[in-house]
């Protein structure tokens, strides 16, 4: 089965830093492309950023971009966000999500499939 | 990288059909394949239902169908039933390796 677990969320100043990790298992993980989407409480989904297959491509929403950096590490089969100068507007429920098919299956363009697995999410929350 | 457009909310009653539309520019949802839809229950993670405009994934009901028009693309529900009560997702790639998705829509089955 595959399965996405998201870990890192927590309560935060405004302007610290954290971390999010993201631990797969059940797949081949360097086969896709990654993905963080956020959904603040009561609200929609937001795209945040991907990572392509190797980290060769990454895309940020403008609202993280500067801020947020995405990178991967195959080896271990985990995600990363490392999020700085958080900001109030940042506290969502963070999701990792993969892209639905992988290079083997010819897709290996970020951002140009669907999203099929998600995690269960982890809370950030940004408050003084 | 403005949010893609979807009705705040739609309803039905059983057994009927539903359209939920997304309206995006000719720089998305107009110029690209991938869009998608997602089913997203209270407290529970997004599932897949639509990829690539029009395509089903394995598991998912054949009353949910896709299609798209320029730069809108619709989520059809047929043959409404309880447990479809949801709020569903519009996604589209943007370009640039980025993504959107639509501000969602809340079904409720009356």
């Amino acid at each position: 089965e595959v399965q996405l677990v998201e870990s890192g969320g927590n309560l935060v100043q405004p302007g610290r830093s954290l971390r999010l990790s993201c631990a797969a298992s059940g797949l081949t993980f360097d086969d896709y492309a990654m993905h963080w989407v956020r959904q603040a409480p009561g609200k929609g989904l937001e795209w945040v950023s991907g990572i392509s297959w190797n980290g060769g491509d990454l895309g940020y929403a403008d609202s993280v971009r500067g801020r947020f950096t995405i990178s991967r590490d195959n080896a271990r089969n985990s995600l990363y966000l490392q999020m700085d100068g958080l900001k109030t507007e940042d506290t969502a429920f963070y999701y990792c999500t993969k892209q639905y098919r992988g290079i083997r299956s010819g897709y290996s363009h970020l951002g140009l499939d669907a999203f099929d697995i998600w995690g269960q999410g982890t809370l950030v929350t940004v408050s003084s | 990288q403005s949010a893609l457009t979807q009705p705040a909310s739609v309803s039905g009653s059983p057994g009927q059909s539903i359209t939920i539309s997304c309206t995006g520019t000719s720089s998305d949802v107009g110029a690209y394949k991938p869009v998608s839809w997602y089913q997203q229950n209270p407290g529970k993670a997004p599932k897949l239902v639509i990829y690539e405009v029009t395509k089903r994934p394995s598991g998912v009901s054949n009353r949910f169908s896709g299609s798209k028009s320029g730069n809108t693309a619709s989520l059809t529900i047929s043959g409404l039933q309880a447990e479809d009560e949801a709020d569903y997702y519009c996604c589209s790639y943007a370009g640039s390796n980025t993504v959107l998705f639509g501000g969602g829509t809340k079904l409720t089955v009356l």
